[in-house]
This record gives C-alpha cells, structure tokens and sequence, in this order.
C-alpha cells in the first residue's frame, strides 16, 4: 500500500518569509504521479502542481517552488516571500501512473495547516 | 473553467435520517468522487465512479451508497445517518484518468445531531 506523509500538522511564519512544506512518500510502484493542493478557508481545493516520477525536475512557478528527490522519496513545497493569501492547508498525494482501485488509487497526506501572520 | 457543483454547502440532520449530498460537474469528465475530510485524518475516499452507473468502493464505503445516473451528477447517499458522519464532503472531478488532477467542489459541511 501507498503512504503519504506531511510530517508538519502547522507551520506558522511571518509574512515575507520563506516556508518549506514537506512531504514525503512510500510506493511500490515504479511509475507514479505526486500533486499539492491547497484548500483556502473557503474550503475548495485547488490543483497547484502535478510532477510525473521520470521527472526529477525542480519547479518554480512565481513564487511556489518543488523539489521532487527520488532518492529521498520526497516532493516538498517551498513558498518565497509569504503572503497572507497563502494561508491554507496544503495536501500532497500520490497516485500510482494510470490510476488504480479503492485503496491503491489516490492517496493524500493528512495536510499541512500554513499560517502567513501579517 | 471546469465547475463541481456541490448542492449545499451546510446541512444538519437528525440521526437516523437518509440524506442525500449532490454533486454536479458541467465539463464531460468520466470519473467522480466522493471524499470526507476530518480533521487529523485528512482526505479519505468513500466512493468513486469511472462511468455511468459504475462505481467503486473506496477507503470508507461502510454506511454510504453512492448513484450515478447522468455522467454528470454523483450523488452520495446515507441511508441512515449517524452522529459519527458528522464531516465535511467533497466532491471531485476529473476528465479521463483517476491520476489527472482533480476539480473539486466546495464542500458540504454535514451536521448529524
């Protein structure tokens, strides 16, 4: 079976500071796809990044950056210079390529509670 | 932009009640999903459905069925709720393969006294 791990329940920074959300993972398959989410309080998640496992290109997108390591079986989340705005949960996840059933299929970590203090 | 409609965003029932949540997409995607978020337990999926009138069970089915009669309306049902449903559902999309990304809805927040 699949597990997500984000280790970090709540992580509370001043705004303009730098956070790092990490996330690490187990599988057994050797193809896999890992996302992030983010749920703001209005509560809808929002697909942020999906990253396919022959990947291990870092990210960047403005000022959301990910670090896939396989090695270390890890997909971290590092925002620069928080805003306010980015105060959410964030969830990784994983699923195995191609999708599967039940248990095997998508699965989330438990989610990291980001607060951006003005 | 893809639209998952959830019908209501607050409801409270009395035990023992059978309470339908519904979940309406507007952008042809073949599978939906039904999750429960807790809090400490994150996202767990009760139920998913590949295709019309199909569907599978998921990490949590016990105590709910779910219908999907029109691709683009998924509805969960509990036939008699009980205090320990008390959640918040979400209802997910997405077009073609279950690891695409999802569209998710906004959430019922489910109250069962």
């Amino acid at each position: 079976a699949q597990k997500v791990t984000q280790a970090q329940t709540e992580i509370s920074v001043v705004e303009k500071e730098d956070v790092t959300l990490d996330c690490v993972y187990e599988t057994r398959d050797t193809t896999y796809y890992l996302f992030w989410y983010k749920q703001p309080p209005s509560g809808e998640l929002v697909f942020l990044i999906r990253r396919n496992s022959f990947d291990e290109q870092n990210e960047i997108s403005g000022r959301y950056s990910w670090n896939f390591q396989k090695s270390t079986s890890s997909f971290n989340f590092t925002i620069t210079a928080s805003q306010v705005v980015d105060s959410a949960v964030y969830f990784c996840a994983l699923s195995p390529r191609g999708g599967g059933g039940g248990a095997d299929g998508l699965t989330f970590g438990k989610g990291t509670h980001l607060i951006i203090q003005p | 932009d893809v639209k998952v409609t959830q019908s209501s965003r607050y409801l409270v029932k009395r035990t023992g009640e059978k309470v339908f949540l519904e979940c309406v997409q507007d952008m042809d995607h073949e599978n939906m999903f039904w999750y429960r978020q807790d809090p400490g337990l994150g996202l767990r999926l009760i139920y998913f459905s590949y295709d019309v009138k199909m569907k599978e069970k998921g990490d949590i089915p016990e105590g709910y069925s779910v219908s999907r009669e029109k691709k683009e309306r998924f509805s969960l049902i509990l036939e008699s709720a009980s205090t320990n449903q008390t959640s918040m559902y979400l209802c997910a999309s997405s077009l073609r393969r279950r690891d695409e990304k999802l569209f998710f809805g906004s959430g019922t927040q489910l109250s069962v006294l």
